[in-house]
């Protein structure tokens, strides 16, 4: 059982300022790792598919980075705003296929 | 919206009942997939099909019973479930099947609550 881990498993942020969270997955048999974003009652939504590491990827107020090495990725959100208050899963693709992290829960308070 | 629907969205069955979730994709897709989300765990694949050829099958017990019958559309046949059975199940689209990179398209899940 290959063991992807989200931190923190909730967050509390106030609306403007910025904030980041990690997913941690194994460093052997890597082939992609996956960002969703996930809101109540909704489909999860694709944010990134990042493959080499030292990728960066950004989309909008949005950006994430890489670490194959040492088996990380960071998510940033700058300025925070209601609407980026949603679940956002990592999922990682190695040899045995995809394993999905429990998820970040984001609550922007206004 | 993703271009992936699911139906119905909740659905409450007893343990003896034979009911069916239903997922169909408007993209055009070749891969589709059941995944299963159970309180406080993270998302479980359990069945994978490509051009409607069941690739993977993660050691989902026999109550699951999927069907594939074209690439646009994906069944999952539930019968004599059990209470832990109860979880979001969620389908999801992709165009080729499980490589690495292909983005996979989610439908918003089907609530099962079995009683």
């Amino acid at each position: 059982i290959l063991n992807v881990e989200q931190s923190p498993q909730s967050l509390h942020v106030q609306e403007g300022d910025s904030t980041n969270f990690t997913c941690s997955f194994p460093s052997s048999n890597f082939y992609a790792l996956h960002w969703y974003r996930w809101e109540t009652a909704k489909s999860p939504e694709a944010l990134f598919v990042m493959t080499l590491n030292g990728d960066e990827k950004k989309k909008g107020r949005i950006s994430a980075t890489l670490n194959t090495k040492e088996g990380y990725s960071y998510l940033y959100i700058k300025g925070s705003q209601p609407e980026d208050s949603a679940t956002y899963l990592c999922a990682f693709m190695g040899a045995d296929g995809l394993t999905f992290g429990k998820g970040t829960h984001l609550i922007i308070q206004p | 919206e993703t271009g992936v629907t699911q139906t119905p969205r909740h659905l409450v069955m007893g343990m003896t009942n034979k009911k069916s979730l239903k997922c169909e994709q408007h993209l055009g897709h070749n891969a589709m997939y059941w995944y299963k989300q159970s309180a406080k765990k993270p998302l479980e694949l359990m069945f994978v099909y490509s051009l409607e050829e069941r690739v993977e099958n993660n050691s989902v017990p026999s109550r699951f019973s999927p069907e594939c019958p074209n690439s646009s559309h994906l069944f999952l046949h539930l019968h004599t479930l059990q209470p832990e059975d109860s979880a979001l199940y969620l389908c999801a689209s992709s165009q080729e099947g499980l490589a690495s990179q292909e983005t996979q398209y989610f439908g918003p899940g089907t609530r099962l609550l079995v009683l």
